[in-house]
Formats: structure tokens, C-alpha cells, sequence
């Protein structure tokens, strides 16, 4: 079945440093790609999505290309703030009647001063 | 509301016992997801509805498990005879029900069976 295998965390960081997050995907079909973020003590948010491949959704800084050759849509910011850390959920949808989500395991980022 | 509404925020509940988490999902939108998901783990898929109908149920684990959507707005998951490995925060989200569209997440209950 479809699923989506992501970089285990913590990744840490030091403020405004490189992130990449790694996410890849198995999916039998042409899946629609999301980020998603997990603030402390918030609920998930949406942070950025593709629907097709060589789409590049961005956000907030953060970029993330859907790549079909390689199945893959890692997450990538150039400059990290402290604000930034959260747990990070790579997730594709499938079902285009239902457009339920399947994650990755999460990732949780810490940016440190 | 603003967004979507889950309660209660936490509860707690003997091996064995009936619960039932609510959720209140943003105004106007058609289609309900349930989500479980564990210590260190992603979101699982639930049940999804469209309206007032499951229209895939596929990811409830068993039987014990059921939710309704009597009139296509609030939902309510219902667990019967929990046991420990029920623990996990549930999550309800809600969208427009058109195609890839946004899905809007609640906070979540988190659903602790001792």
C-alpha cells in the first residue's frame, strides 16, 4: 500500500543554518504531497503542498519540489529561525474521492539561539 | 467557530469502559476526518465522512470502534470496551469537501486508558 518514509529527528539546528528535511513516498498512483507542521501545544497545519510532479509548493520560507523520478518531496528552508521548531509531518493523498491523508512518521526540528 | 473543535482536550478512562470523543468541525464544510495517532507516530487514517455518511471506514481497527455524523455537521467517535492500546491522541480535521482542498485540524483528544 501506499505510504511515506521520513528522516527521524530531532534534527537540530543552530539559527539561521541549512534544513532539509528527507521525505520519500510509495504510492501506486499519482499522489497529491504536503508538509505539514506541528507547532508546541498546536494543532497540525498545513504548510505547504503539490499536486503533480516538478510542482514546488512554498511557505513561510520553506520550499519542498515534488520528484517523481526519484519519489521523493523533502522540505528545505535557507535560513531556520528559533520559531521554526515543531514536528514536521511529510503526508501524500491518493484518494481523490476522499483526499485522506496517509504521514510519515514525523520529524521534530529544535533551532537553538 | 473559527476552527475545528475537539473535546475533551484529555481523558482518562478505565480498561473496559465506554468513551465518546466529540468533534466540532468549521461551519459549512462537508467532509470529517478521524485520525489516530500514537506516541512517536504520524497521523492514521480513521473514517471519513461526507455529509452524514461514512463514506470510508476503512481505517478503523476493529469493531469496538464506530463514529457517526447524524446530521452532517458535529461527529462523535465512540470506543467500546477500551483497553491500553487505545491510548493515543485522536484527531479530528474537516475540509470543503471539494478535491484537494485544505484539511483544517482540531487539537485533539488525548484518550488515556489505565
Amino acid at each position: 500500500g501506499d505510504s511515506v518514509t521520513q528522516m527521524e529527528g530531532p534534527v537540530t539546528l543552530s539559527e539561521e543554518a541549512f534544513l532539509t528535511i528527507n521525505c520519500t513516498y510509495t504510492a501506486t498512483g499519482y499522489p497529491s504531497l504536503f508538509w505539514y507542521v506541528q507547532y508546541p501545544g498546536e494543532g497540525l497545519q498545513l504548510l505547504l503542498k503539490a499536486t503533480k510532479a516538478d510542482d514546488k509548493g512554498s511557505n513561510k520560507g520553506f520550499e519542498a519540489t515534488y520528484r517523481k523520478e526519484t519519489t521523493s518531496f523533502h522540505l528545505e528552508k535557507g535560513s531556520v529561525q528559533v520559531s521554526d521548531s515543531a514536528v514536521y509531518f511529510c503526508a501524500l493523498s491518493e484518494n481523490r474521492s476522499t483526499d485522506k491523508l496517509i504521514f510519515g512518521t514525523g520529524t521534530r526540528l529544535q533551532v537553538f539561539p | 467557530g473559527a476552527g475545528v473543535s475537539q473535546t475533551p482536550s484529555n481523558k482518562v478512562t478505565e480498561k473496559g469502559k465506554y468513551v465518546e470523543l466529540r468533534c466540532d468541525p468549521i461551519s459549512g464544510h462537508t467532509a470529517l476526518y478521524w485520525y489516530r495517532q500514537s506516541l512517536g507516530q504520524g497521523p492514521e487514517f480513521l473514517i471519513y465522512f461526507q455529509g452524514t455518511g461514512a463514506a470510508d471506514d476503512s481505517g478503523l481497527p476493529n469493531d469496538r470502534f464506530f463514529a457517526v455524523r447524524p446530521e452532517g455537521s458535529v461527529s462523535t467517535l465512540k470506543i467500546q470496551r477500551t483497553e491500553r492500546g487505545d491510548s493515543a491522541v485522536y484527531l479530528c480535521a474537516s475540509s470543503s469537501g471539494l478535491s484537494n482542498t485544505e484539511a483544517f485540524f482540531g487539537q485533539g483528544t488525548r484518550l488515556t486508558v489505565v
